[in-house]
């Protein structure tokens, strides 16, 4: 059974940085895309990051200004984002989600999410 | 720009049916899109994907109700039967080479 765990999310201050991990499990971490998406209180989804499998393309999204890094490591099974000098507004549940195997660069399995608050 | 747009809301009876629309932005009417069902306090799940030509790929343990069509740059998502769990948020999904869009998503009311 395919498996998506976030953990990493809690309460920081403004301007303070946080690392979200994703653990992956029932599936070959390395023969797939990962990306982050994030979903504001209230809001829809939004579209953070994305890697490939072997780390070598990395996107992220034009809003987050270079802010934002992310990272995986196959042989754990780990995808990470590293989140520096947070806003206020950086508030959200921060999902992670695999790419479909080939061909395709659709969301197929999504995890559960972790929660992130920025607040002082 | 790739842009994906939905209606906001929709509602329909409980044993009914309904068909939500996502509109792919101009000059993008060929792209292929995803759909994805997000019930309350959830995380999103992957319903399928959906190719301009109307054949769609479901995701694991997606019922027969859901289907998906195209017409041009809409891709529509189409569920019949409906139960009390199929209220939930919906969102379309689409891929550019270095990016990923999500539309705005449409809040189904089931009655």
């Amino acid at each position: 059974e395919v498996q998506l765990v976030e953990s990493g999310g809690g309460l920081v201050e403004p301007g303070g940085s946080l690392r979200l991990s994703c653990a992956a499990s029932g599936f070959t971490l390395s023969s797939h895309v990962m990306n982050w998406v994030r979903q504001a209180p209230g809001k829809g989804l939004e579209w953070v990051s994305s890697i490939s499998s072997g780390s070598s393309y990395i996107y992220y999204a034009d809003s987050l200004k270079g802010r934002f890094t992310v990272s995986r490591d196959n042989a754990k099974n780990l995808v990470y984002l590293q989140m520096n000098s947070l806003r206020v507004e950086d508030t959200a549940v921060y999902y992670c989600a695999r790419v479909f195997a080939s061909g395709s660069f659709h969301f197929d399995y999504w995890g559960q999410g972790t929660l992130v608050t920025v607040s002082s | 720009q790739l842009v994906l747009t939905q209606s906001p809301s929709a509602s329909a009876s409980l044993g009914g049916s309904v068909k939500l629309t996502c509109t792919l932005s101009s000059g993008h009417s060929n792209y292929a899109i995803a759909w994805h069902q997000q019930r309350p306090e959830k995380g999103p799940r992957f319903l399928m994907k959906l190719n301009n030509d109307g054949s769609h790929n479901k995701g694991d343990g997606i019922p027969d109700r859901f289907s998906g069509s195209s017409a041009g740059a809409e891709r529509y998502l189409s569920i019949s039967s409906l139960q009390s769990e199929d209220e939930a948020d919906y969102y379309c999904q689409t891929w550019g080479t270095d990016i990923q869009v999500f539309g705005g998503g449409t809040k189904l009311t089931v009655l």
